[in-house]
Formats: C-alpha cells, sequence, structure tokens
C-alpha cells in the first residue's frame, strides 16, 4: 500500500517569510515527486516536480527530494497572501506495468498572513 | 491552448440514478486519469485510460463504476446506481505522450447525490 503522508496544518506563515512544506512518502521504487496548489473548491494545479535527488528551483519554489529518507519539501519563498492554499504531495512509481496514477497526500492547508 | 475540459461542472442525482461524466483532455494529450476526491480525503486515482484501451483500473471501485475513452469524444466516467456515499469533486487529468507523469487537471465534476 503506497502511501503519502503530509502535516494537514494550518500552516500560518507571515507575509515576506519563507513557507516549509513537508512530505514523505512509503515506496521505495517511486520515482516522480510533484507539488500541486489546490485553492478551495479549484481543481489541482500543478506548480513543481522534481525527479532526481537535490534542489529544483522555479522563482519563488523549490522542491527538494532526499530518496534515502523518503522525504519531499516545497519552499516557497517571499510568501504572498496569494499563496494561502493546500499544497498536495504527489508520488508516481510506475508500478504494474503501465503509468500508474498518482499517489496524492491529503494535503497541508497554507495560510499566509498580511 | 484549452486546457482540460469536463462537463457537466455541477451534478445532481438522486439515489438509484445514473451519472456521466465526460472529460476532454488538453490538445495532443493522449492520456486520461480519473481521480475522486472525498470531503476531507485527498485525491484518490481511480483509472488510467488511452484511446479505447484501460490501462490501469485498479482505483476504480469493482461495481457500478466504469470508464471509456472511445476513439472519437471524451472520456466518459459512469457510475450507476449512485449512493449518497458517491458525492464527491471528481476529477480529470491528461498527460502528454512524452511525459505520462506530468499530468495536469481539469475544474472538476461535483456530483450530489440526493
Amino acid at each position: 500500500q503506497k502511501e503519502v503522508e503530509q502535516n494537514s496544518g494550518p500552516l500560518s506563515v507571515p507575509e515576506g517569510a519563507i513557507a516549509s512544506l513537508n512530505c514523505t512518502y512509503s515506496d521505495r521504487g517511486s520515482q516522480s515527486f510533484f507539488w500541486y496548489r489546490q485553492y478551495s473548491g479549484k481543481s489541482p494545479e500543478l506548480i513543481m516536480s522534481i525527479y532526481s535527488n537535490g534542489d529544483k528551483e522555479d522563482g519563488r519554489f523549490t522542491a527538494q527530494l532526499n530518496k534515502a529518507s523518503q522525504y519531499v519539501s516545497l519552499l516557497i519563498r517571499d510568501s504572498q497572501p496569494s499563496d494561502s492554499a493546500t499544497y498536495l504531495c504527489a508520488v508516481n512509481s510506475f508500478s504494474g506495468g503501465g503509468a500508474d496514477g498518482l499517489t496524492f497526500g491529503k494535503g497541508t492547508h497554507l495560510i499566509i498572513q498580511p | 491552448n484549452a486546457g482540460v475540459m469536463q462537463n457537466p461542472r455541477h451534478l445532481v442525482r438522486r439515489r438509484g440514478q445514473e451519472a456521466r461524466l465526460r472529460c476532454s483532455p488538453m490538445k495532443g494529450h493522449s492520456h486520461v486519469y480519473w481521480y475522486r476526491q472525498l470531503p476531507e480525503e485527498g485525491l484518490k486515482f481511480m483509472v488510467y485510460l488511452q484511446k479505447e484501451n484501460i490501462i490501469d483500473e485498479s482505483g476504480m471501485p469493482k461495481e457500478r463504476f466504469s470508464a471509456e475513452f472511445p476513439k472519437e469524444g471524451p472520456s466518459i466516467l459512469r457510475i450507476q446506481q449512485v449512493v449518497r456515499g458517491d458525492s464527491a469533486a471528481y476529477f480529470c487529468a491528461s498527460s502528454p505522450p512524452t511525459s505520462r507523469e506530468t499530468q495536469y487537471f481539469g475544474p472538476g465534476t461535483r456530483l450530489l447525490v440526493l
């Protein structure tokens, strides 16, 4: 049973600070890792993908992957009130001979305080 | 470039009726995934399809649920004899052939069973 764990929050961060979101996963065979942002009542929006150990930066977002620790994180620099949303960590293991669907965590609710 | 399209956006059914949810993938995308998001729960993978083929249906309930992606037209998720527990948001995602694991989500269909 593949599992993806996230702290549900809410995580409250002052505007302008760095928000740090964490995720652990159970399947060591996992190969692809994603962060989605979901506003209330809306659909998930892909914001970052990462496939190899280390850091990947895109604008204000940095994804970090440590496969040995089975740990993925997302850093949001210079947090803005518009970053307030639920952040979903998703993992793909490509098991079963085909491209499986993504396994999602339940998400971390992030609140940026003006 | 139009994104993933889903309709209807909201669907109300009485217990025992059938629900049909439609999904048109992004232009150039040949892979379609269906997910369900129950209230206060994470996104759960249901089924992965390519044109005229079901590739992975490991997340589909064994009864009442079926999916298809015909050669022409949208993908359809069909729920027969709906029950109140089927009330959820159903999201479709699509991915390009060159990057199957990178999935982009549609706006979702909110199903309410009375």
